[in-house]
C-alpha cells in the first residue's frame, strides 16, 4: 500500500511554544489530508481536512486558529500547534488517500507532551 | 452531522471463538465502509473494506456484512486468535470526508 510518513513521532514543549507536525505522502500525491486527534483508549477524532492549495475545513469546535494546517503541495500538509498548552497534548495523526471512497493511509502520528 | 456509531466499546471473546462488532452511520452519501485495526502503538491498518453494491465480503478469517437499507454494517472475526487483540475502527466514506467509529477494543484470551 501507499505510504504516509508522520513527524516528529515524539515532541515536548513547554507551554506557550508552538510545534510543527508534519505529514508526507511518500509514494502518491494527496490532494486530500486528513488530520486526527486521539485521546487514550478513545476513537480517532477529525480535526481537520486538508486540501492542497485551499484552506483547511475544520470541524465544529476545533478552532482555526490554534491549529494551523498548511497543506502548500500534493504530498505535504502540516499541521502547527500554536500557543500549546497541556490540555493539547494528545496523539495527533495524519491520513491520505486518493479518495473519500478509497483506502485511508496513516502516518505514524505524533505525540505531543505539553509541559 | 455525519456519525457511525460503534458497538460494543469493549470485548472479550476465548480463543477460537467468533467477535461481533457493529457499527450504524447516518450519512445516506456514503458508499464505503472499510475496518481499521490499531494495535497498541501503531498506526490504523485496513483489515478489510466493503462498497455499497455488496452486501457481504469474506477474506479468510474476517468477514464484513453490510445492511444499506438499514445503515448497518458489521465486522466478523472467526477463530479468533490472541494476536486479534487490539483496537477496530469501522468508517463510512464516499462523501467528502470519512466518519470513524468510536472503535472496540477487543480482547482474546488464551
Amino acid at each position: 500500500g501507499a505510504v504516509v510518513s508522520q513527524h516528529p513521532s515524539r515532541v515536548i514543549c513547554k507551554s506557550g511554544t508552538s510545534v510543527k507536525i508534519e505529514c508526507r505522502s511518500l509514494d502518491f500525491q494527496a490532494t486530500t489530508m486528513f488530520w486526527y486527534r486521539q485521546f487514550p483508549k478513545q476513537s480517532l477524532m477529525l480535526m481537520a481536512t486538508s486540501n492542497e492549495g485551499s484552506k483547511a475545513t475544520y470541524e465544529q469546535g476545533v478552532e482555526k486558529d490554534k491549529f494551523l494546517i498548511n497543506h502548500a503541495s500534493l504530498t505535504l500538509s502540516t499541521l502547527t500547534v500554536t500557543s500549546a498548552h497541556p490540555e493539547d497534548s494528545s496523539f495527533y495523526i495524519c491520513s491520505a488517500s486518493y479518495r473519500s471512497d478509497t483506502e485511508a493511509f496513516f502516518g505514524q502520528g505524533t505525540r505531543l507532551t505539553v509541559v | 452531522g455525519e456519525n457511525v456509531e460503534q458497538h460494543p466499546s469493549t470485548l472479550s471473546v476465548q480463543e477460537g471463538d467468533s467477535a461481533v462488532i457493529k457499527c450504524t452511520y447516518s450519512d445516506s452519501a456514503s458508499n464505503y465502509f472499510p475496518w481499521y485495526k490499531q494495535e497498541l502503538g501503531k498506526r490504523p491498518q485496513l483489515i478489510i473494506d466493503i462498497r455499497s453494491n455488496v452486501g457481504e465480503k469474506k477474506d479468510q478469517r474476517i468477514a464484513v456484512t453490510l445492511n444499506k437499507t438499514a445503515k448497518h454494517f458489521s465486522l466478523h472475526i472467526t477463530e479468533t486468535q490472541p494476536e486479534d487483540s487490539a483496537v477496530y475502527f469501522c468508517a463510512a466514506g464516499g462523501g467528502f470526508k470519512t466518519i470513524f467509529g468510536a472503535g472496540t477494543r477487543l480482547f482474546v484470551k488464551a
